[in-house]
C-alpha cells in the first residue's frame, strides 16, 4: 500500500518569497509522483510530474520539484511566488504497474499575503 | 484539446431525487475516473473505468451507480442520497502510458 504525507496544511509567505511545499511517501513498491493544484471552486491542474530520468522536474507556473529516493520525498518550490498562487497544493503517487489508483496527500493550503 | 467537461456545474437534489452527472472528454484518454471531495479534505476515489469497463470501484454506495456508454463519456447516476453525500464531484481521465490525469471543474452536489 502507499501513503502520502503532506506535514504542512498551511504556508503563509509574502509575495516574491520562495516557498517550499513538502511532500512525503510511503511505498513497498516503485511509483511515479505529481504535484496537482486546486484554485477555489475548480478542479484539480497538473503541476508537475516525476516518471523517471532527472530528479529536478520543471512544470508550470515556474513551480519545481526534486525527487529524493532515498528520504522518499518529493518537494514542491517556486523562487518567488505571486498572489495569484493562492490555492491548495496536492501530492499524490501512483504505483508504476498501473493499478490506476492515485493516493492523495491531504493538501497545502498556500496563502501568499501582500 | 486537454479538457474535461461536466455538467451540471450545480445540482441540489431531494433525497427521493434520481438525478446523473455527466463527464465527457475528447483526448483519446482510455481511463476515466470519479472522485469525491469534501471541503478542505483530498479527493477521494470512486470508481475507475478503464478500456469503457468498471475496473475499480473503491466500495461506494449502490446509491451511486456509474455507467460508461463510449470512450469519450462517463455518467454518475445518483438515486436515494443522503444528505452527506453532498461535495464536490469530480471526473478525471488519463492517458493509461503518460500516467497523469486530467480533471473537470467539478459538480457542486447539495443533497437536502
Amino acid at each position: 500500500a502507499q501513503s502520502v504525507t503532506q506535514l504542512d496544511s498551511q504556508v503563509p509567505v509574502f509575495e516574491e518569497a520562495p516557498v517550499e511545499l513538502r511532500c512525503n511517501y510511503s511505498s513497498s513498491v516503485s511509483v511515479y509522483l505529481f504535484w496537482y493544484v486546486q484554485y477555489p471552486n475548480q478542479g484539480l491542474q497538473l503541476l508537475l510530474k516525476y516518471l523517471s530520468g532527472s530528479t529536478l522536474v520543471k512544470g508550470i507556473n515556474g513551480f519545481e520539484a526534486e525527487f529524493n529516493k532515498s528520504q522518499t520525498s518529493f518537494h514542491l518550490r517556486k523562487p518567488s511566488v505571486h498572489i495569484s498562487d493562492t490555492a491548495e497544493y496536492f501530492c499524490a503517487v501512483t504505483p508504476t504497474s498501473g493499478t490506476y489508483k492515485y493516493i492523495f496527500g491531504t493538501g497545502t493550503r498556500l496563502k501568499v499575503l501582500a | 484539446d486537454t479538457e474535461v467537461t461536466q455538467t451540471p456545474k450545480h445540482l441540489v437534489m431531494g433525497m427521493t431525487n434520481k438525478k446523473s452527472l455527466k463527464c465527457e472528454q475528447h483526448m483519446g484518454h482510455r481511463a476515466m475516473y470519479w472522485y469525491k471531495q469534501k471541503a478542505k479534505k483530498p479527493p477521494e476515489l470512486m470508481f475507475v473505468y478503464s478500456y469503457e469497463k468498471l475496473s475499480i470501484n473503491e466500495s461506494v454506495p449502490s446509491r451511486f451507480s456509474p455507467e460508461c456508454p463510449n470512450s469519450s463519456l462517463l455518467n454518475l447516476h445518483l438515486h436515494a442520497l443522503q444528505p452527506e453525500d453532498s461535495a464536490l464531484y469530480l471526473c478525471a481521465s488519463s492517458n493509461t502510458r503518460l500516467h497523469e490525469q486530467y480533471f473537470g471543474p467539478g459538480t457542486r452536489l447539495t443533497v437536502t
